[in-house]
Protein backbone atom coordinates (compact mmCIF):
# COMPACT_ATOMS: atom_id res chain seq x y z
CA UNK A 1 0.00 0.00 0.00
CA UNK A 2 0.89 3.68 -1.04
CA UNK A 3 2.10 5.85 1.84
CA UNK A 4 3.56 9.30 2.59
CA UNK A 5 6.19 10.68 4.79
CA UNK A 6 6.40 14.49 6.06
CA UNK A 7 9.30 14.54 8.20
CA UNK A 8 8.99 17.65 9.74
CA UNK A 9 6.28 18.16 11.98
CA UNK A 10 6.66 21.98 12.51
CA UNK A 11 8.57 24.36 10.75
CA UNK A 12 9.26 28.00 11.52
CA UNK A 13 10.13 30.54 8.45
CA UNK A 14 10.52 33.99 9.29
CA UNK A 15 8.09 36.61 6.72
CA UNK A 16 9.86 36.90 3.57
CA UNK A 17 12.28 33.88 3.77
CA UNK A 18 11.83 31.10 1.06
CA UNK A 19 9.87 28.10 2.09
CA UNK A 20 10.63 23.66 1.07
CA UNK A 21 8.18 21.12 2.74
CA UNK A 22 8.95 17.43 2.09
CA UNK A 23 7.63 14.70 0.95
CA UNK A 24 8.32 11.40 0.55
CA UNK A 25 6.09 8.81 -0.93
CA UNK A 26 6.22 4.79 -1.33
CA UNK A 27 4.50 3.69 -4.33
CA UNK A 28 5.56 1.58 -7.30
CA UNK A 29 4.53 3.18 -10.57
CA UNK A 30 3.84 6.93 -10.76
CA UNK A 31 1.17 8.03 -7.84
CA UNK A 32 -0.92 11.68 -8.38
CA UNK A 33 0.79 13.62 -6.08
CA UNK A 34 -1.60 16.73 -4.65
CA UNK A 35 -0.55 19.20 -1.74
CA UNK A 36 -3.69 20.90 0.42
CA UNK A 37 -3.50 23.57 3.10
CA UNK A 38 -5.40 23.23 6.24
CA UNK A 39 -6.13 27.03 7.72
CA UNK A 40 -7.16 26.82 11.69
CA UNK A 41 -10.88 26.00 11.37
CA UNK A 42 -11.25 25.56 8.03
CA UNK A 43 -11.20 22.53 5.21
CA UNK A 44 -8.50 21.51 2.74
CA UNK A 45 -8.09 23.72 -0.13
CA UNK A 46 -5.90 22.03 -2.74
CA UNK A 47 -2.76 24.22 -3.66
CA UNK A 48 -1.78 21.99 -6.43
CA UNK A 49 -1.34 18.72 -8.16
CA UNK A 50 0.97 16.77 -10.45
CA UNK A 51 -0.25 14.03 -12.65
CA UNK A 52 1.97 13.39 -15.10
CA UNK A 53 4.16 15.84 -17.72
CA UNK A 54 6.24 18.85 -16.14
CA UNK A 55 7.75 17.47 -13.02
CA UNK A 56 7.63 21.74 -11.58
CA UNK A 57 3.96 22.40 -11.04
CA UNK A 58 2.63 25.55 -9.80
CA UNK A 59 0.07 26.70 -7.64
CA UNK A 60 -2.16 28.87 -5.86
CA UNK A 61 -0.91 31.15 -3.81
CA UNK A 62 2.60 31.13 -5.16
CA UNK A 63 3.52 27.79 -4.32
CA UNK A 64 5.13 25.28 -6.53
CA UNK A 65 6.20 21.95 -6.03
CA UNK A 66 9.08 19.33 -8.08
CA UNK A 67 8.12 16.10 -8.94
CA UNK A 68 11.69 14.01 -8.30
CA UNK A 69 11.51 10.12 -9.37
CA UNK A 70 14.56 9.15 -8.05
CA UNK A 71 13.57 10.48 -4.64
CA UNK A 72 10.51 9.71 -4.41
CA UNK A 73 9.59 13.21 -3.22
CA UNK A 74 7.21 16.46 -4.04
CA UNK A 75 8.27 18.69 -2.43
CA UNK A 76 6.85 21.88 -1.78
CA UNK A 77 8.16 25.55 -2.12
CA UNK A 78 7.42 28.74 -1.95
CA UNK A 79 10.60 32.17 -2.70
CA UNK A 80 9.04 34.37 0.18
CA UNK A 81 6.41 33.51 2.71
CA UNK A 82 3.37 35.88 3.94
CA UNK A 83 2.19 36.10 7.73
CA UNK A 84 -1.24 34.45 5.58
CA UNK A 85 0.72 31.32 5.07
CA UNK A 86 0.67 30.06 8.98
CA UNK A 87 -1.29 26.97 8.30
CA UNK A 88 -1.28 22.92 8.61
CA UNK A 89 0.19 21.53 5.21
CA UNK A 90 -0.25 18.27 3.93
CA UNK A 91 0.98 15.99 1.23
CA UNK A 92 -1.29 13.36 -0.40
CA UNK A 93 -0.82 10.62 -2.91
CA UNK A 94 -3.76 9.29 -4.98
CA UNK A 95 -2.50 5.88 -6.50
CA UNK A 96 -5.54 5.70 -8.78
CA UNK A 97 -6.35 2.22 -10.17
CA UNK A 98 -8.78 0.69 -8.45
CA UNK A 99 -8.50 2.90 -5.09
CA UNK A 100 -10.69 6.11 -4.79
CA UNK A 101 -8.92 7.37 -1.44
CA UNK A 102 -6.37 9.61 -0.78
CA UNK A 103 -3.26 8.44 1.51
CA UNK A 104 -2.42 11.97 3.60
CA UNK A 105 0.61 12.50 5.33
CA UNK A 106 0.69 13.58 8.81
CA UNK A 107 0.52 17.15 8.09
CA UNK A 108 3.70 20.06 8.44
CA UNK A 109 2.33 22.61 10.97
CA UNK A 110 4.31 26.34 9.20
CA UNK A 111 4.83 29.04 11.49
CA UNK A 112 5.68 32.15 10.44
CA UNK A 113 7.93 34.66 12.77
CA UNK A 114 7.32 38.46 12.20
CA UNK B 1 -16.57 29.43 -6.77
CA UNK B 2 -18.17 26.58 -6.00
CA UNK B 3 -17.23 24.59 -2.98
CA UNK B 4 -18.61 21.38 -0.94
CA UNK B 5 -20.43 22.84 2.19
CA UNK B 6 -20.93 20.45 5.51
CA UNK B 7 -23.26 21.02 8.47
CA UNK B 8 -23.57 21.24 11.31
CA UNK B 9 -20.05 22.46 12.01
CA UNK B 10 -19.73 20.94 15.16
CA UNK B 11 -22.12 17.86 16.60
CA UNK B 12 -21.87 16.88 19.71
CA UNK B 13 -23.82 13.47 20.94
CA UNK B 14 -24.06 11.28 23.69
CA UNK B 15 -22.03 8.11 23.64
CA UNK B 16 -24.34 5.15 21.97
CA UNK B 17 -27.08 8.10 20.00
CA UNK B 18 -27.22 7.65 16.38
CA UNK B 19 -25.10 10.93 14.30
CA UNK B 20 -26.03 11.93 10.56
CA UNK B 21 -23.46 14.51 9.40
CA UNK B 22 -24.50 16.20 5.92
CA UNK B 23 -22.78 17.40 3.02
CA UNK B 24 -23.79 19.22 0.05
CA UNK B 25 -21.29 18.05 -2.76
CA UNK B 26 -20.25 20.50 -5.73
CA UNK B 27 -23.27 20.20 -7.97
CA UNK B 28 -21.30 19.00 -11.69
CA UNK B 29 -18.75 16.39 -9.40
CA UNK B 30 -19.70 12.60 -9.43
CA UNK B 31 -17.64 11.14 -6.69
CA UNK B 32 -17.91 11.97 -3.13
CA UNK B 33 -15.97 11.03 -0.21
CA UNK B 34 -15.51 10.88 3.45
CA UNK B 35 -12.62 11.26 5.67
CA UNK B 36 -11.64 11.54 9.58
CA UNK B 37 -9.02 13.33 11.15
CA UNK B 38 -8.78 12.06 15.10
CA UNK B 39 -7.51 15.25 16.70
CA UNK B 40 -3.52 15.15 15.84
CA UNK B 41 -3.59 12.63 13.35
CA UNK B 42 -3.17 12.18 9.73
CA UNK B 43 -6.49 12.34 7.72
CA UNK B 44 -7.67 9.18 7.05
CA UNK B 45 -10.39 8.18 3.94
CA UNK B 46 -13.46 6.13 5.42
CA UNK B 47 -15.40 5.44 2.05
CA UNK B 48 -16.13 6.61 -1.98
CA UNK B 49 -19.59 7.09 -3.44
CA UNK B 50 -20.18 6.52 -6.79
CA UNK B 51 -23.39 6.34 -9.07
CA UNK B 52 -25.34 5.79 -5.91
CA UNK B 53 -23.53 3.18 -4.44
CA UNK B 54 -20.20 2.64 -2.14
CA UNK B 55 -17.25 2.22 -4.73
CA UNK B 56 -14.73 2.00 -2.35
CA UNK B 57 -14.15 1.75 1.97
CA UNK B 58 -11.61 1.19 4.36
CA UNK B 59 -11.02 -0.66 7.21
CA UNK B 60 -12.53 2.10 9.26
CA UNK B 61 -16.15 2.01 7.54
CA UNK B 62 -17.27 -0.96 9.44
CA UNK B 63 -20.88 -1.80 9.73
CA UNK B 64 -21.36 0.83 12.35
CA UNK B 65 -21.23 3.34 9.31
CA UNK B 66 -23.20 3.84 6.47
CA UNK B 67 -23.61 6.22 3.92
CA UNK B 68 -26.40 7.79 1.64
CA UNK B 69 -27.34 10.13 -1.24
CA UNK B 70 -31.24 10.92 -0.26
CA UNK B 71 -31.94 13.46 -3.09
CA UNK B 72 -29.84 15.19 -5.70
CA UNK B 73 -27.84 17.32 -3.58
CA UNK B 74 -27.04 15.88 0.00
CA UNK B 75 -24.42 13.32 1.14
CA UNK B 76 -24.77 11.82 4.24
CA UNK B 77 -22.43 10.15 6.29
CA UNK B 78 -24.51 8.29 9.66
CA UNK B 79 -22.51 6.83 12.39
CA UNK B 80 -24.77 4.38 14.58
CA UNK B 81 -24.00 3.60 18.54
CA UNK B 82 -21.26 6.18 18.64
CA UNK B 83 -18.24 5.54 20.54
CA UNK B 84 -15.76 7.84 22.49
CA UNK B 85 -13.68 7.35 19.64
CA UNK B 86 -15.51 8.61 16.83
CA UNK B 87 -14.61 11.91 18.08
CA UNK B 88 -13.02 13.64 15.11
CA UNK B 89 -13.35 16.07 12.25
CA UNK B 90 -15.33 14.47 9.78
CA UNK B 91 -14.46 15.82 5.91
CA UNK B 92 -16.56 15.06 2.91
CA UNK B 93 -14.59 15.80 -0.38
CA UNK B 94 -16.08 15.82 -3.85
CA UNK B 95 -14.56 15.20 -7.40
CA UNK B 96 -15.42 15.22 -11.12
CA UNK B 97 -14.32 11.52 -11.93
CA UNK B 98 -12.10 9.26 -10.69
CA UNK B 99 -8.52 9.97 -10.61
CA UNK B 100 -9.47 14.14 -10.37
CA UNK B 101 -8.69 15.97 -7.55
CA UNK B 102 -10.98 16.10 -4.55
CA UNK B 103 -12.47 19.36 -3.03
CA UNK B 104 -13.07 19.25 0.46
CA UNK B 105 -15.86 20.74 2.82
CA UNK B 106 -14.82 23.04 5.99
CA UNK B 107 -15.69 19.69 8.07
CA UNK B 108 -17.61 18.48 10.91
CA UNK B 109 -16.07 18.38 14.38
CA UNK B 110 -17.77 15.34 16.17
CA UNK B 111 -17.42 15.27 19.81
CA UNK B 112 -18.65 12.41 21.79
CA UNK B 113 -19.85 12.74 25.45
Amino acid sequence: AQSVTQPDIHITVSEGASLELRCNYSYGATPYLFWYVQSPGQGLQLLLKYFSGDTLVQGIKGFEAEFKRSQSSFNLRKPSVHWSDAAEYFCAVYSGGGADGLTFGKGTHLIIQP
Amino acid sequence: EPEVTQTPSHQVTQMGQEVILRCVPISNHLYFYWYRQILGQKVEFLVSFYNNEISEKSEIFDDQFSVERPDGSNFTLKIRSTKLEDSAMYFCASSVGKNQPQHFGDGTRLSIL
